[in-house]
């Protein structure tokens, strides 16, 4: 079964909408990490955001925000008032207790923001 | 200043042939990492290393052997190319922190295309 699940593959919206990237997890552990990454067409790989289990408390950094919930496994990414640099494959991974030294990614979800 | 770079950027190649990618890291990290990811942007873990020791070796071809002279360094040597081994190979590293985790943080990637 898969750790982490992104379930949309592609999403497109136009300049300025918000838009939700989903991210569901699983893991028996108590203790693990989840992060997000963004890949833009440029293809490098850009950490965004990390955060653990005992922290359930949403993040937000400028037009980002992240909303982690236990109750539900998900760790799903917020952009408000999109731009078209969102445009990217954007990436959540999980790493557990059990073995920290490795990192389950999921698919990815491609964003296209158009102008 | 880079903190994770791997050389080449682009390589292309003949099938059969034996090439090798480098990468390097000067962020005082101790575990790196090789990703491949492929057509379909999935990242699949290949290998780890920490402090000089493998650490994890996923159901890869015996034909890709890494080798890390020290923790700054780890690189991929590929033999036999095959037309399936195209795609973009990752490196990544990270500090091991003792009561929990830190990011890998990635390096720019190496486009490998076997004709």
């Amino acid at each position: 079964a898969q750790k982490v699940t992104q379930a949309q593959t592609e999403i497109s919206v136009v300049e300025k909408e918000d838009v939700t990237l989903d991210c569901v997890y699983e893991t028996r552990d108590t203790t693990y990490y989840l992060f997000w990454y963004k890949q833009p067409p440029s293809g490098e790989l850009v950490f965004l955001i990390r955060r653990n289990s005992f922290d359930e408390q949403n993040e937000i950094s400028g037009r980002y925000s992240w909303n982690f919930q236990k109750s539900t496994s998900s760790f799903n990414f917020t952009i408000t008032a999109s731009q078209v640099v969102d445009s990217a494959v954007y990436f959540c991974a999980l790493s557990e207790e059990g073995n920290f030294n490795k990192f389950y990614f999921g698919s990815g979800t491609k964003l296209n923001v158009k102008p | 200043d880079t903190a994770v770079s791997q050389t080449p950027k682009y390589l292309v190649t003949q099938m059969g042939n034996d090439k090798s990618i480098k990468c390097e890291q000067n962020l005082g990290h101790d575990t790196m990492y090789w990703y491949k990811q492929d057509s379909k942007k999935f990242l699949k873990i290949m290998f780890s290393y920490n402090n000089k020791e493998l650490i994890i070796n996923e159901t890869v071809p015996n034909r890709f052997s890494p080798k890390s002279p020290d923790k700054a360094h780890l690189n991929l040597h590929i033999n036999s190319l095959e037309l399936g081994d195209s795609a973009v190979y990752f490196c990544a590293s990270r500090k091991t922190a003792g009561a929990g985790t830190d990011t890998q943080y990635f390096g720019p990637g190496t486009r490998l295309t076997v004709l």
